[in-house]
């Protein structure tokens, strides 16, 4: 069981928004900053928001994150069909001085 | 661009050591701006942060792995390298190596190389 806890599934259909929740403690979320990664599908990792909400460079707007104390979510507006995959969230844990990852979401757009 | 990809046998034997390499495209890993991390998934625990080098060649591990983990840097090949001791069915994975600026924000991947512990 993960340190970081998603939801193991979601859905959406074409246009709607779907959000991602990842939540954690105050050794991590609560005072680090968390990441958020897409994995489509036979492929590696792709970062989608660092610094908690922050887009690196060719990352959509309808992408965005937000941390609250010890919880992040990940919103995705105007869903897509090549949207469906699954979505990690991840920080830096103080208590066990480790990179730790959520078990992941899989988005299933219908 | 930066390109990152893993290179090593996809079949390691039970309680031998697990040795995969990235090379390193598009970036040198002599920057001071960077640390490159070994990164693991599987079904069973999901992605797992392994350890990073820095190019100084100070290393940060997982503590869960760490009596067994070694990560080094070969400058003149711009490559690093991991090295896991003792591997057992458990360690079975997609291995991938990733550049990253700080804990947790990892911006290039390579591509993953799924290596099998088996006898």
């Amino acid at each position: 069981q993960s340190v970081l806890t998603q939801p193991p599934s979601a859905s959406g259909t074409p246009g709607q928004r779907v959000t991602f929740s990842c939540s954690g403690s105050s050794s991590n979320i609560g005072n680090r900053y968390v990441y958020w990664y897409q994995q489509l599908p036979g492929t590696a990792p792709k970062l989608l928001i660092y610094r908690n909400d922050q887009r690196p460079s060719g990352v959509p707007e309808r992408f965005s994150g937000s941390k609250s104390g010890t919880s992040a979510s990940l919103a995705v507006s105007g869903l897509r069909p090549e949207d469906e995959g699954d979505y990690h969230c991840a920080a830096w844990d103080d208590s066990l001085s480790a990179v730790i990852f959520g078990g992941g979401t899989r988005l299933t757009v219908l | 661009q930066v390109q990152l990809q893993e290179s090593g046998p996809g079949l390691v034997r039970p309680w031998e050591t697990l040795s995969l390499t990235c090379s390193v495209s598009g970036v040198s890993v002599n920057i001071g701006s960077y640390y490159w991390n070994w990164i693991r998934q599987s079904p069973e625990k999901g992605l797992e942060w392994l350890g990073y080098i820095y190019y100084s060649g100070s290393t940060t591990y997982n503590p869960s792995f760490k009596s067994r983990l070694t990560v080094s840097l070969d400058m003149s090949r711009n490559q690093f390298s991991l090295n896991l001791k003792s591997v057992t069915a458990a360690d079975t994975a997609m291995y991938f190596c990733a550049r990253s600026y700080s804990y947790g924000h990892f911006d290039f991947w390579g591509q993953g190389t799924l290596v099998t512990v088996s006898s």
